[in-house]
């Protein structure tokens, strides 16, 4: 079956810096998103690794490795506006999976 | 330009009762998925068109699901009768290619509670 974990919920200060890890288990990949939510509104698209490394946008990055199975969202420089609900998806060709969703309360 | 949007944004229902979800998708996107996130649990996909041919339903969880997509442009999603494990935020998505390389672009969600 489709397995994708990742923590419940994080807390973090505002300007730090937070990793937010994702492992899977997919019968197939295509590719791994990650989506901010807040809270009663759509996921947005943040950021898409099919090949390993590091893909930086702004103040996020996420990096993939394939043969782990693993992936970072890395958030640098917190801002309040940065507390949601962070999701993991992987695509295996076919249909989306997503993870739980990590819930991230950032602090002044 | 605008985004995906779905209507109504909460339902509250009676257990056997019937509610229909509608979801428009972003112009010019071929693919339309809906997706079900039940309380604690993670956002599971239901199905996938492709204009208004289904392409895989195999999440539907029973066939007191309905959904269609006549013309390729809207989509309707039926429960009937509703249960109460139905309750929980019911997205639409849609995407541009077929490939599932494409990001989703997901409407805010319809909260549906079965009473």
């Amino acid at each position: 079956g489709q397995n994708i974990d990742q923590p419940t919920e994080m807390t973090a200060t505002e300007g730090a810096i937070v990793q937010i890890n994702c492992t899977y288990q997919t019968s197939g990949f295509n590719g791994l998103f990650w989506y901010q939510q807040h809270a009663g509104e759509a996921p947005t698209f943040l950021s898409y690794n099919v090949l390993d490394g590091l893909e930086e946008k702004g103040r996020f990055s996420s990096f993939l490795s394939r043969s782990k199975g693993y992936s970072y969202l890395l958030l640098k420089e917190l801002q309040m506006k940065d507390s949601a609900s962070y999701l993991c998806a992987v695509s295996d060709f076919n249909k989306f999976y997503f993870g739980s969703g990590t819930k991230l309360n950032v602090k002044p | 330009e605008a985004g995906v949007t779905q209507f109504p944004s909460h339902s509250v229902i009676e257990k056997g009762q019937t509610v229909t979800l509608r979801c428009d998708p972003i112009s010019g996107h071929d693919n339309l998925y809906w997706y079900r996130r039940v309380m604690g649990k993670e956002i599971k996909f239901l199905l996938h068109f492709v204009k208004e041919s289904k392409q895989d339903e195999s999440g539907m969880p029973n066939n007191r699901f309905l959904a269609e997509r006549t013309g390729g442009t809207y989509s309707t999603l039926k429960v009937q009768p509703a249960e109460l494990e139905d309750s929980g935020v019911y997205f639409c998505a849609s995407s541009r290619d077929q490939g599932t390389n494409s990001p989703l672009h997901f409407g805010n969600g319809t909260r549906l509670t079965v009473t």
